[in-house]
C-alpha cells in the first residue's frame, strides 16, 4: 500500500514571499503519479500541479513548481510571490500507474496562510 | 465548460435515517470517483466507476454504503441508517480516459454530510 506523509500541518509566509511544502511517500512502484491540490474554504478541491514520476524534469506551473526527488521519494511545493488568495489547505497525492483506474491516496494536508 | 457538480451542498440527518448525495461529472468524463474527509481519518477514497465496468468498491467503509452510476453519467451515494461517524464532506471526482494515459482526477464542491 502507498502512504502519503505531509510533516507540516501548518504554515504561513508573508505575502510576496517564497514558501516551500513538504511531502515524502513510500511506494513500491516504478510507474506512478504525483499532484498537489489546494482546498480553500469554500471546499473545492484545486488542481495546482502535476508530475509524471517517469518525467525527471520538475513540473512548473506560473508561480508554482515542484522538487522531485524519486530516489528520496520526496515532492515538495514551492510556492513564489505568495498571494492572499493562496491561503488555503494543501494535499499532496499519490496516483499508481496502472492502466485500469486508479484511486488518489491523499497526505494528511498543510495549511497554508499567506500574511499581508 | 461546466465542472463536477454536486448536491446538496450540505445535508443534516438525523441518526438511522438515509441519505443520498448526487454527483454530476464533466461531460464526456468516463471515471468517476466518490471520497470522504473527515476531522479524523482525512481524505478517503470510497468507490470508483469506469465506463460500463463493475466498479472498484474497495473503500466503501461498510454495508450500508452503496453506491450506482446511471447511464455512465450522473452517480449517486447512499447511505442507509446514517451514524453519526458518517458526518463528513463527501466529495465526487470525475477523469477521462484516454488511452495510453492517466487523466487529472476534478473535483466537485462536496456535500458536508452532518448526523445529529
Amino acid at each position: 500500500a502507498q502512504t502519503v506523509t505531509q510533516s507540516q500541518p501548518e504554515m504561513s509566509v508573508q505575502e510576496a514571499e517564497t514558501v516551500t511544502l513538504s511531502c515524502t511517500y513510500d511506494t513500491s512502484e516504478n510507474n506512478y503519479y504525483l499532484f498537489w491540490y489546494k482546498q480553500p474554504p469554500s471546499r473545492q478541491m484545486i488542481l495546482v500541479i502535476r508530475q509524471e514520476a517517469y518525467k525527471q524534469q520538475n513540473a512548473t506551473e506560473n508561480r508554482f513548481s515542484v522538487n522531485f526527488q524519486k530516489a528520496a521519494k520526496s515532492f515538495s511545493l514551492k510556492i513564489s510571490d505568495s498571494q492572499l488568495g493562496d491561503t488555503a489547505m494543501y494535499f499532496c497525492a499519490f496516483m499508481r500507474g496502472e492502466t485500469s483506474g486508479s484511486r488518489l491516496t491523499f497526505g494528511e494536508g498543510t495549511q497554508l496562510t499567506v500574511n499581508p | 465548460g461546466a465542472g463536477v457538480s454536486q448536491s446538496p451542498s450540505n445535508k443534516v440527518t438525523e441518526k438511522g435515517k438515509d441519505v443520498e448525495l448526487r454527483c454530476d461529472p464533466i461531460s464526456g468524463h468516463t471515471a468517476l470517483y466518490w471520497y470522504r474527509q473527515s476531522l479524523g481519518q482525512g481524505l478517503e477514497f470510497l468507490i470508483y466507476f469506469q465506463g460500463n465496468s463493475a466498479p472498484d468498491k474497495s473503500g466503501l467503509p461498510s454495508d450500508r454504503f452503496s453506491a450506482e452510476r446511471t447511464g455512465g453519467s450522473v452517480s449517486t451515494l447512499t447511505i442507509q441508517r446514517t451514524q453519526q461517524e458518517d458526518s463528513a464532506v463527501y466529495l465526487c471526482a470525475s477523469s477521462s480516459r484516454r488511452t495510453g494515459g492517466k487523466d487529472t482526477q476534478y473535483f466537485g464542491p462536496g456535500t458536508r454530510l452532518t448526523v445529529l
